[in-house]
This record gives structure tokens, C-alpha cells and sequence, in this order.
């Protein structure tokens, strides 16, 4: 079964930085395209970024776009969200996330980011 | 960008009845890529239906999605207590990938 572990997650202030990891396990990592999706408190859900397979490729949601960067390294199964200058706004649950195309078929726990001074 | 409008918000029902859920989307949804997530409180997102119809591994046959273009439906044929959840649909064939707002099944 897909395990997908979300960390990294914690108390930032306002323009500060985070950077979130994601190991993967049980699964052919590099056939997946990997998305980061997220979950304000008591909210919907959020998509906020897709890398593909190769990492070639990167895609993400306006509100994020020059501030957030999607990666991975398929040799350590691990995908990575680099977040700058946070606003109390971005403060959600953050979910690992991917598939074998743009559809979502396994989801981490997620890790909990909170933006506040 | 695909906005996707799910309705009711909220679904009051007892075990045993039907529930029938809408997503409605403010353009096609191409080649019907069209998924449906189960929530339940504190857990994570777990798939339910993709292509608008296709059950996933692992989704009991109570649970059905259908319609095309701009209107789906995830029908619950008899509600289990299990099944007593928030429920999103999404679409993945344009990017931005969007999400509905979710409908809420709770126990009447």
C-alpha cells in the first residue's frame, strides 16, 4: 500500500519561510506525478501544486505562484514544498498527495502550518 | 479556471436512505475527469470515483458517479453509517486542478 509522510509542518510568522518533505514508500515513486493540496481549518480542500514524474514539470495555483516551489528526488522518494513569504492565509493542513497522471489516488496524513506572529 | 459548485451543502439523512450529491462545473470537464473524495473528520481525503464513473479499488458498490460535461452526481444508494462524511469532487483534466466546496452528510 502507497505511504506517503508528511513533515516539516509548524508555526511561522508572517513572511517567514517552511519548507515541507514527503517520503514515499511501497510504491514506484518515479511513476507518479506528485501534488501538494491544502486544507484551511474547518475548510475545503485546496490544490496548490503538481511536479511530473520526471520533475520537469511544475504547475500551481495562482495565489502561490513566485512564492512556493514544488520538487522531488526520485532517488530519496521524497517531494518537497519550499514556502516563502508566508501570509496568514496560507495557514492549513498540508497533504502529500499523487497519482499515476493529474488524478489523485493516494493522500498522506498531512502536516499542519500555521502563519501568525 | 474549472469552478466547481456542489450541492446541498449540507445533506441531513438516516442509514438506509439514498443521498444524492451534485457538482456542477462552470465549464466542460474534459474526457470526464471527474473524481469524488470521501473525508471523514481528521482523516485524510480518500478516493472514491474517478472518470466521473469509475469506482476505485476498495469503493462499495452502494457508491455510484455519473453525468458528463458540466453535471455529475455521486449517488449513495443505501446510507451506511460509515458513510456519514464530507464529500468533494474535483476535476484533473485542466490546470488549475479545482475542487468544489464539498457536501456535508450528516445523520438526520
Amino acid at each position: 500500500e502507497v505511504q506517503l509522510v508528511e513533515s516539516g509542518g509548524g508555526l511561522v510568522q508572517p513572511g517567514g519561510s517552511l519548507r515541507l518533505s514527503c517520503a514515499a514508500s511501497e510504491f514506484t515513486f518515479n511513476d507518479y506525478w506528485m501534488n501538494w493540496v491544502r486544507q484551511a481549518p474547518g475548510k475545503g480542500l485546496e490544490w496548490v501544486a503538481i511536479i511530473r514524474k520526471d520533475g520537469t514539470e511544475e504547475l500551481y495555483t495562482d495565489s502561490v505562484k513566485g512564492r512556493f516551489t514544488i520538487s522531488r528526488d526520485n532517488a530519496k522518494k521524497s517531494l518537497y514544498l519550499q514556502m516563502n513569504t508566508l501570509r496568514p492565509e496560507d495557514t492549513a493542513v498540508y497533504y502529500c498527495a499523487g497519482g499515476g497522471g493529474w488524478l489523485i489516488t493516494s493522500w498522506g496524513q498531512g502536516t499542519l502550518v500555521t502563519v501568525s506572529s | 479556471e474549472i469552478v466547481l459548485t456542489q450541492s446541498p451543502g449540507t445533506l441531513s439523512l438516516s442509514p438506509g436512505e439514498r443521498a444524492t450529491l451534485s457538482c456542477r462545473a462552470s465549464q466542460s470537464v474534459a474526457k470526464n475527469y471527474l473524481a469524488w473524495y470521501q473525508q471523514k473528520l481528521g482523516q485524510a481525503p480518500r478516493l472514491l470515483i474517478s472518470d466521473a464513473s469509475k469506482r476505485a479499488t476498495g469503493t462499495p458498490d452502494r457508491f455510484s458517479g455519473s453525468g458528463s460535461g458540466t453535471d455529475f452526481t455521486l449517488t449513495i444508494s443505501r446510507l451506511e453509517p460509515e458513510d456519514f462524511a464530507v464529500f468533494y469532487c474535483q476535476q484533473y483534466a485542466t490546470s488549475p486542478l479545482t475542487f468544489g466546496g464539498g457536501t456535508k452528510v450528516e445523520i438526520k
